[in-house]
């Protein structure tokens, strides 16, 4: 199974520069994210979608944009990217699953991606 | 807010010793979950294990054991005679609920074990 596929693994920008971050998963999970992990700040959220068509941001949204067009792809888009957005980031798939029950939501763990390493010099 | 604290930044040890690490959660729900996640040198992130807030059973796999208080808010991860290939960040996170349908991770900082030869 290939899980999650993120592309790039590096990536080195010049500021000002626009790219995009793909992601794709293969376990029909309807719930998708995007992280930023930072030298001793854990993983912060950046945006999510609960399916196609839905997204919403997350801790840290300033500077990107998302879309889900499938439930397979969640692409993550710098239009203009700033030294500040120099790390690493990961994309996360996991169920999504409504209610908030006992073996409801939040019982699933998220499924990683490789990561992404960006410099924005 | 939901928050994670792993107050351990970085811990070395010897091949063979124990380790324990440590993670406080904050969380108003009543409902919630935890996990540890394991990211080697190799950078992809690991799930280690789940549990929820209803199951306070410690739980055993291999030389990896867990033991979950929710007196203290605590859910601590030791490592029984460890290796050199233990040698990681270990970050802890606490599952939130987001939106009707979805879920998100609440990370702790991460804790940097070495395992020295």
């Amino acid at each position: 199974n290939a899980g999650v596929t993120q592309t790039p693994k590096f990536q080195v920008l010049k500021t000002g520069q626009s790219m995009t971050l793909q992601c794709a998963q293969d376990m029909n999970h309807e719930y998708m994210s995007w992280y930023r992990q930072d030298p001793g700040m854990g993983l912060r959220l950046i945006h999510y979608s609960v399916g196609a068509g839905i997204t919403d941001q997350g801790e840290v949204p300033n500077g990107y944009n998302v879309s889900r067009s499938t439930t397979e792809d969640f692409p993550l888009r710098l239009l203009s990217a700033a030294p500040s957005q120099t790390s690493v980031y990961f994309c996360a798939s996991s169920y999504s699953i409504a209610g908030g029950a006992v073996g409801g939501r939040g019982n699933t763990e998220a499924f990683f991606g490789q990561g992404t390493r960006l410099t924005v010099v | 807010a939901q928050k994670v604290t792993q107050a351990q930044t970085e811990i070395s040890v010897v091949e063979k010793e124990d380790v324990t690490l440590d993670c406080v959660y904050e969380t108003r729900d009543t409902t919630y979950y935890l996990f540890w996640y394991k990211q080697p040198p190799s950078g992809e992130l690991v799930f280690l294990i789940r549990r929820n807030s209803f199951d306070e059973q410690n739980e055993i796999s291999g030389r990896y054991s867990w033991n979950f208080q929710k007196s203290t808010s605590s859910f601590n991860f030791t490592i029984t005679a460890s290796q050199v290939v233990d040698s990681a960040v270990y970050f802890c996170a606490l599952s939130e609920a987001r939106g009707n349908y979805g879920q998100n991770f609440v990370f702790g900082p991460g804790t940097r074990l070495s395992v020295l030869p």
